[in-house]
């Protein structure tokens, strides 16, 4: 069975960058399309990215600015960053595994992140 | 970015109701059309792929129809653990998007 799990800072301070890390069990991180999504109360689920076995990735336009994914594929581990955060950055944080059939099947239980002085 | 419409929301109903959850899709799509079901402090789980796809182990009064721009998933029979954020998303073009979610009260 596949399991997803996000760490990393649950509090972020105003311009500096938001880092995270998926940590990916029970299957190997390659041939996928591992996804970062994030959830506010006021604009919902929110698609960051996707990075696509350690090259491809496809980004938000409106984060793409912002946004890197990247993979340790000998870590089994891929990774958010996003840059010069501000409140409105503050949210949920899951990761996902995008499956064959172009769905969500395997999600990360979330991380809080605050950006907050 | 195709933007995903919900409705109703919220929606209050009783135990044993059919209840119907629809989406509106601001292009055309073909059949990546998700649903799933969120409750609170946990992560959305899928519920029906593909439209009308029942992942396996979910109930069968969960079912999903609908093409082009309409999409439906409708729940035959409320059961008390059905309530819950039910949520469209599609993957027909990145950036995968997200309905504004459907509160069902019962």
């Amino acid at each position: 069975q596949v399991h997803l799990e996000e760490s990393g800072p649950g509090l972020v301070r105003p311009s500096e960058t938001l880092s995270l890390t998926c940590t990916v069990s029970g299957g190997s991180i390659g041939d996928y399309y591992w996804t970062w999504i994030r959830q506010t109360p006021e604009k919902g689920l929110e698609w960051i990215g996707y990075i696509f076995y350690g090259r491809r990735t496809k980004y938000n336009p409106s984060l793409e600015s912002r946004v890197t994914i990247s993979v340790d594929t000998s870590k089994n581990q891929f990774f958010l960053s996003l840059q010069s955060v501000t409140a409105a950055d503050t949210a949920v944080y899951f990761c996902a595994r995008l499956s064959a059939a172009n769905s969500y099947f395997y999600w990360g239980r979330g991380a809080l992140v605050t950006v907050s002085s | 970015d195709i933007q995903m419409t919900q409705s109703p929301s919220p929606l209050s109903a009783s135990v044993g109701d059919t209840v119907t959850i629809t989406c509106r899709a601001s292009e055309r799509m073909t059949s990546s059309l998700n649903w799933y079901q969120q409750k609170e402090g946990r992560a959305p789980k899928l519920l029906i792929y593909s439209t009308s796809t029942l992942v396996s182990g979910v109930p069968s009064r969960f079912s999903g129809s609908g093409s082009a721009t309409d999409f439906a998933l409708i729940i035959s029979g409320l059961q008390p653990e059905d309530s819950a954020t039910y949520f469209c998303q599609q993957s027909f073009s990145v950036p995968h998007t997200f309905g504004q979610g459907t509160k069902v009260d019962i």
